[in-house]
């Protein structure tokens, strides 16, 4: 059974610091690898789709990684501003009973202290 | 471009009450899929709907159904509400279905609360 852990659950850093929030996934049968953002009672927006044959996508201020073998991914932000502040999730798309559908992480709440 | 839309926003039902929730994907859409998210269990799938038709289903009871309509708008019901089922409920839509190939577009969710 897949399962997804994310740590740590919340981090909290000055304004200016590049970070890391790390996925970790158990099974490394996975078709891709979302990044998502959720500000609180919001919905999530997707901020970085890694296909499985990728090793990295960027956008912006943002990277994502992907080792699918050692099934871990990780988010890096760099030069952290106040507007970053949200829980990030990450989500793994397998592929079972006949279709597809995502496996979400935890998530990491992070702070951005001005 | 109009986003993912789910009315209404917020819900106070008693136990022992249903609910219906609806949710309007990105026009062109055809996949519509649902979440139960609560600060305990998280993110969990509920099921996706494609073309009206029923493709996944998550292990929730069956107390939790869904349709979809031609127009690819989705309602979720939930039926003798429990306590548990407190919770924010997102949707999310994609042009077709959850491929990897695909980004998902959610909207701001309903905030279900169960008295």
């Amino acid at each position: 059974k897949q399962e997804v852990t994310q740590i740590p659950a919340a981090l909290s850093v000055p304004e200016g610091e590049n970070l890391v929030l790390n996925c970790s996934f158990t099974d490394s049968a996975i078709y891709n690898l979302q990044w998502f953002r959720q500000d609180p009672g919001k919905g999530l927006t997707s901020l970085l789709l890694i296909q499985s044959s990728q090793r990295e996508q960027t956008s912006g201020r943002l990277n994502a990684s992907l080792d699918k073998s050692s099934g871990r991914s990780t988010l890096y932000i760099a030069a952290s501003q106040p507007g970053d502040s949200a829980t990030y999730l990450c989500a793994v798309n397998v592929y079972t009973s006949g279709t597809y559908k995502y496996i979400f992480g935890t998530g990491t709440r992070l702070k951005v202290l001005a | 471009k109009a986003g993912v839309t789910q009315t209404p926003r917020y819900l106070i039902k008693t136990r022992g009450q249903q609910v219906t929730l609806s949710c309007s994907p990105i026009s062109g859409h055809r996949s519509v899929s649902w979440y139960q998210q609560t600060p305990g269990q998280g993110l969990q799938f509920l099921f996706e709907y494609f073309s009206e038709t029923q493709r996944n289903k998550g292990n929730f009871p069956g107390r939790f159904s869904g349709r979809q309509f031609s127009n690819s708008r989705s309602e979720m019901n939930v039926s003798t509400l429990e306590l548990g089922d407190s919770a924010l409920y997102l949707c999310a839509s994609s042009l077709g279905g959850i491929k990897p190939n695909e980004k998902l577009f959610f909207g701001s969710g309903t905030q279900l609360s169960v008295l």
